[in-house]
Formats: C-alpha cells, sequence, structure tokens
C-alpha cells in the first residue's frame, strides 16, 4: 500500500495571504502524481496532472512542482480567495498506476 | 459534454441488506473507478474497471463487487451492509488505456448511510 502524507492537515489563512501545502510519496517507481481540489458539496476537480521531475505547472493563481527523487510535490496559492477554500488531494499512483489519495490538506481562507 | 452521473445520490439501508450504486461516465470513457471515503480517511479505492473488464480491485472485502456493461456504465454492489459501510461513494471516469495517467473525473457520489 503506497503511503501519502499530505500536510497540513488543515490551514486557515486570510484572504490574501500565499499558502502552501506538500504531498510525500515514495519516490521509487514513480510514475504520475495529480492534484484535485475538493470543494464542499461538489466534486473533486483536477488541477495538473505531472509526470516529469522538476515539472512546474501554474493554472491562475494555483501553482504546483514535483520533485520525484526525493518523493514531493508543493503546491502553492498565491493572494488566496475565499473561494479557494478547499480540500486539496494528491494522489500518485499506487501499485498498477492507480491514484492513492492523500488525506488531504483543508484550506479555509477567511474575508 | 455532460459529466460523470452517480444514482442515487442519498440512501439509507439497514445492516445486513444490499446496495447498488450506478455511474455513467463521460462519453467515450472506458475506465471507471470507485472510491470510498469515510470520515477521517482519505479516499479508498474499491475497483477499477475497463472495457468491462476489472482491471485493478483494492483491499476491501469481497461483499464489494461491481461490473461494467458494454457502454461503460458502472454499478457496484455491497451485499450484507455493515454499520462501517456508511461512506461517501465516488465514481471517477477516465480515457483509460495503457499509460493511465490520465485525470480522473469525478461525479457527486452516493452518500450511504448504513442504520
Amino acid at each position: 500500500i503506497l503511503n501519502v502524507e499530505q500536510s497540513p492537515q488543515s490551514l486557515h489563512v486570510q484572504e490574501g495571504d500565499s499558502t502552501n501545502f506538500t504531498c510525500s510519496f515514495p519516490s521509487s517507481n514513480f510514475y504520475a502524481l495529480h492534484w484535485y481540489r475538493w470543494e464542499t458539496a461538489k466534486s473533486p476537480e483536477a488541477l495538473f496532472v505531472m509526470t516529469l521531475n522538476g515539472d512546474e505547472k501554474k493554472k491562475g493563481r494555483i501553482s504546483a512542482t514535483l520533485n520525484t527523487k526525493e518523493g514531493y510535490s508543493y503546491l502553492y496559492i498565491k493572494g488566496s480567495q475565499p473561494e479557494d477554500s478547499a480540500t486539496y488531494l494528491c494522489a500518485p499512483p499506487g501499485g498498477s498506476y492507480i491514484p492513492t489519495f492523500g488525506r488531504g490538506t483543508s484550506l479555509i481562507v477567511h474575508p | 459534454k455532460a459529466g460523470v452521473t452517480q444514482t442515487p445520490r442519498y440512501l439509507i439501508k439497514t445492516r445486513g441488506q444490499q446496495v447498488t450504486l450506478s455511474c455513467s461516465p463521460i462519453s467515450g470513457h472506458r475506465s471507471v473507478s470507485w472510491y470510498q471515503q469515510t470520515p477521517g480517511q482519505g479516499l479508498q479505492f474499491l475497483f477499477e474497471y475497463f472495457s468491462e473488464t476489472q482491471r485493478n480491485k483494492g483491499n476491501f472485502p469481497g461483499r464489494f463487487s461491481g461490473r461494467q456493461f458494454s457502454n461503460s456504465r458502472s454499478e457496484m454492489n455491497v451485499s450484507t451492509l455493515e454499520l462501517g459501510d456508511s461512506a461517501l461513494y465516488l465514481c471517477a471516469s477516465s480515457s483509460g488505456g495503457t499509460a493511465n495517467t490520465g485525470e480522473l473525473f469525478f461525479g457527486e457520489g452516493s452518500r450511504l448511510t448504513v442504520l
């Protein structure tokens, strides 16, 4: 069973703050890593799929980096807004390339 | 393009009963995966179907089963329900294929309560 750790578990920030979270995973046999955003009462939505060491991806104010050699990925949110409040999940693949989800980081942005 | 549709959205069952949940994937997607989420847990992988065949299976007891039809629609069944089966069950579709790095498209889930 793949051990995926996300930190912190929860985070409260003020509107306008920048923040970042970490996803740690075993670095051996890396294949791809997914980041998802899950807003309350909605479905999880993919943010990024990252496959290469050193990958950096950006979508608006959100960006992510990937280090497969050391087994971690960072997700950054610049200038957090209340609509960024959600749980952010990372999912590196486990056996047979099935995305194995961490428990997520719950972000609450206070106006 | 219609999204992933799951039915029913909410249901209440009693211990010992069985339940069937349905998932219609995005048109053209051949892979359907099922996940369970319980309070305090991440999304736990149940199984994945691709072209009517179970391609991968998670670490759940045999009471949990599934199938996929020729139109890629999938059902999962839980027999002899236990209180611990109360959870949100999410279905996700993707284009699938051998190099399955494609993003997952999730439905809104079926929330099962077992009394």
